[in-house]
């Protein structure tokens, strides 16, 4: 099993230009997140989806979309990039069921908007 | 969910035991620790989780006080690699609709060779 994969890994975006982060799983989860992480912020949720086509804000969802339209992959969608949407951004997934809270993430996508 | 206290860095030589502290005042009796940690440039690991009694695993042992108001993860032998900011999370037994993680600002953890 690949885990949780992320594309890109890293991007530099100008100011006003979209992009697209796609995070995949392969473990057969029910749910899936996004996260950026700031120096000396610590991780802070952005959008997340408990199931196939449902999506749910977070934290910090201004500036952003995300799409859950197969169960497998989850779309973070950034329409018109701001210099304060750079960031690390961590994908993560975990089981729908059962009491053991493990979620799983992926690699990180490096994301400098100049 | 319970809001937690850490520790903003300690320090630790290689090979003594690390205890990081967590203080969980809140904690509802429904709710369990757990412990993520994460290693420079990549993502979160989960690390243990417990409820009332001491739990231990390959990774690290996870002591709660009685009252359940705090908690200490135990790095027994800890090494370099073990270098990362350690977060204390406090979430509900079980899955609800609107399931998330809030990640605090965690404790970063330095090794000393």
């Amino acid at each position: 099993n690949a885990g949780v994969t992320q594309t890109p890994k890293f991007r530099v975006l100008k100011t006003g230009q979209s992009m697209t982060l796609l995070c995949a799983q392969d473990m057969n989860h029910e749910y899936m997140y996004w996260y950026r992480q700031d120096p000396g912020m610590g991780l802070r949720l952005i959008h997340y989806s408990v199931g196939e086509g449902t999506t749910a804000k977070g934290e910090v969802p201004d500036g952003y979309n995300v799409s859950r339209l197969k169960k497998q992959n989850f779309l973070l969608g950034l329409e018109s990039a701001a210099p304060s949407q750079t960031s690390v951004y961590f994908c993560a997934s975990s089981y729908s069921t059962g009491t053991v809270y493990e979620q799983y993430f992926g690699p990180g996508t490096r994301l400098t908007v100049t | 969910d319970a809001k937690t206290t850490q520790p903003t860095s300690m320090d630790c030589a290689e090979g003594r035991a690390a205890n990081l502290p967590c203080n969980h005042s809140t904690i509802s009796g429904n709710e369990y620790v757990y412990w993520y940690r994460q290693i420079h440039s990549q993502g979160p690991q989960y690390i243990i989780h417990g409820l009332k009694n001491n739990e231990t695993n390959e990774m690290a042992s996870l002591i709660i006080t009685e009252d359940r108001k705090s908690s200490t993860l135990i790095l027994p032998h800890a090494t370099l690699r073990d270098t990362a900011v350690y977060y204390c999370i406090v979430r509900v037994a079980l899955r609800r609709r609107d399931d998330k993680i809030i990640f605090g600002k965690g404790t970063r953890l330095h090794i000393l060779p």
